[in-house]
């Protein structure tokens, strides 16, 4: 069974700071990973992608990769309170993807 | 955005009942999905797509079946509804053949089944 885990949460960070998040998987063979948020009531729309080892940088976000240690991460600098939302990692190997539980995000202002 | 719309977006049904939800996509993207959402699970795929009329099972098909007869439509039916059943749906698509395979989400559908 492939898996995607996350860590719940809610993880609480002060506005300005910068929030980690963090995501493994048990397939190898992933080949691309994605981070998306989801606002309560909402459907999930992507904000990163990432499919080679090291750092990809989008404004305020940083996905990181290690395919050795099978660890996904998202770092977002400066958090603001819109910010406030659920972050899903998700895998993918080929055209079905995997999604972890999500990780609530809170941003105090 | 993908132009995606799901119908209805809220439903009561009462157990035993069939249930068909609608997915309609502008965008002529080839692969579309159904998934499920529920607390402390995530998403979980039930059913995908990867051209009309061709359809396989995901993680959570049971008691679930599909079509897709045109490119813009996925129809998810339930065939019997069970209370396990209550849950958010969402249809996603994707429109490339090739990495990164980036899905674009529905509104969602709110299934209640008592």
């Amino acid at each position: 069974q492939k898996e995607v885990e996350q860590n719940s949460g809610p993880l609480s960070v002060p506005e300005g700071a910068i929030a980690s998040l963090n995501c493994t998987y048990s397939d190898r063979g992933s080949q691309s990973f994605f981070w998306y948020r989801q606002y309560s009531g909402k459907s999930p729309e992507l904000i990163m992608f990432i499919y080679s080892n090291g750092d990809k940088e989008d404004g305020r976000f940083t996905a990181q990769l290690n395919k050795a240690s099978q660890y996904v991460s998202l770092l977002i600098r400066d958090s603001q309170p819109s910010d406030s939302a659920t972050y899903l990692c998700a895998v993918t190997g080929g055209f079905k993807t995997i999604f972890g539980a999500g990780t609530r995000l809170f941003v105090k202002a | 955005d993908a132009g995606i719309t799901q119908s209805p977006r809220h439903k009561v049904t009462e157990t035993g009942t069939p249930v068909t939800l609608r997915c309609h996509q502008t965008e002529n993207h080839r692969y579309m999905y159904w998934y499920r959402q529920d607390p402390g699970h995530g998403l979980r795929l039930i059913h995908y797509s990867y051209g009309v009329k061709d359809t396989d099972k995901g993680e959570v098909s049971d008691g679930y079946s599909v079509s897709r007869s045109k490119t813009e439509d996925f129809l998810l039916t339930l065939e019997s509804a069970t209370s396990s059943q209550t849950s958010v749906y969402f249809c996603a698509t994707t429109g490339v053949d090739t990495q990164p395979y980036e899905q674009y989400f529905g509104p969602g559908t709110r299934l209640t089944v008592t």
